[in-house]
């Protein structure tokens, strides 16, 4: 079965980093995404990794081994816009196509 | 382009009711997803199209719930005879079949429902 845990709540200051990790168990792995959702608006996308590694893009870095199931999304320079809920989710290749389970998502609150 | 369209945004029914849901994706994605998301928890999967063929759906979902994409373009989300339990956003996204934004899913503002 799936399963993909991260924590439900961090808070951080502005102008900090926070590390958001994910762990996650499933068949079939074919890549780990990060979305960044803002209360009642929908997901968009953030990050992309199906190698192992560490991937940059701007303030935001993802990370992946997948050999240990675990993944973190890295927020530097933290504004308080980055306030929002941070969601992980892995998609699996199955017979069928394919098929993307999301985490519960861990809310971030940046304070000043 | 205008993005993921998704139609209504907000919809309340009676219990036992039937509602369509309906999502315009970006024009020229082969790829249209369902998700549903309640309240505290991340958007969870329901259906996936590739152009017109339903390649897959959640063992979640019950005989209540159908969608079709029978053009390969727009797609429609019916549940029939409604509960209160299907109260949640309902998400569609969409993406490319191909090319650099392919592992990108797009996704759109949501239809809001709430069965009394």
């Amino acid at each position: 079965g799936q399963n993909i845990d991260q924590p439900t709540e961090m808070t951080a200051t502005e102008g900090a980093i926070v590390q958001i990790n994910c762990t996650y168990q499933t068949s079939g792995f074919n890549g780990l995404f990060w979305y960044q959702q803002h209360a009642g608006e929908a997901p968009t996308f953030l990050s992309y990794n199906v190698l192992d590694g560490l991937e940059e893009k701007g303030r935001f870095s993802s990370f992946l081994s997948r050999s240990k199931g675990y993944s973190y999304l890295l927020l530097k320079e933290l504004q308080m816009k980055d306030s929002a809920s941070y969601l992980c989710a892995v998609r699996e290749r199955n017979t069928g196509g394919f098929k993307t389970i999301f985490g519960a998502g861990t809310r971030l609150f940046v304070k000043a | 382009d205008t993005g993921v369209s998704q139609n209504p945004r907000h919809k309340i029914t009676k219990r036992g009711q039937n509602v369509t849901f309906r999502c315009d994706p970006i024009s020229e994605h082969n790829r249209l997803y369902w998700y549903r998301q309640t309240l505290g928890q991340g958007p969870e999967f329901l259906t996936y199209f590739q152009n017109e063929a339903q390649l897959e759906k959640s063992r979640l979902l019950s005989d209540r719930f159908s969608a079709e994409r029978p053009k390969g373009s727009f797609s429609t989300l019916e549940i029939q005879r409604t509960e209160q339990g299907d109260s949640a956003m309902y998400l569609c996204a969409s993406s490319p079949l191909l090319g650099r934004n392919s592992e990108t899913q797009y996704f759109g503002p949501g239809t809001r429902l709430l069965v009394l």
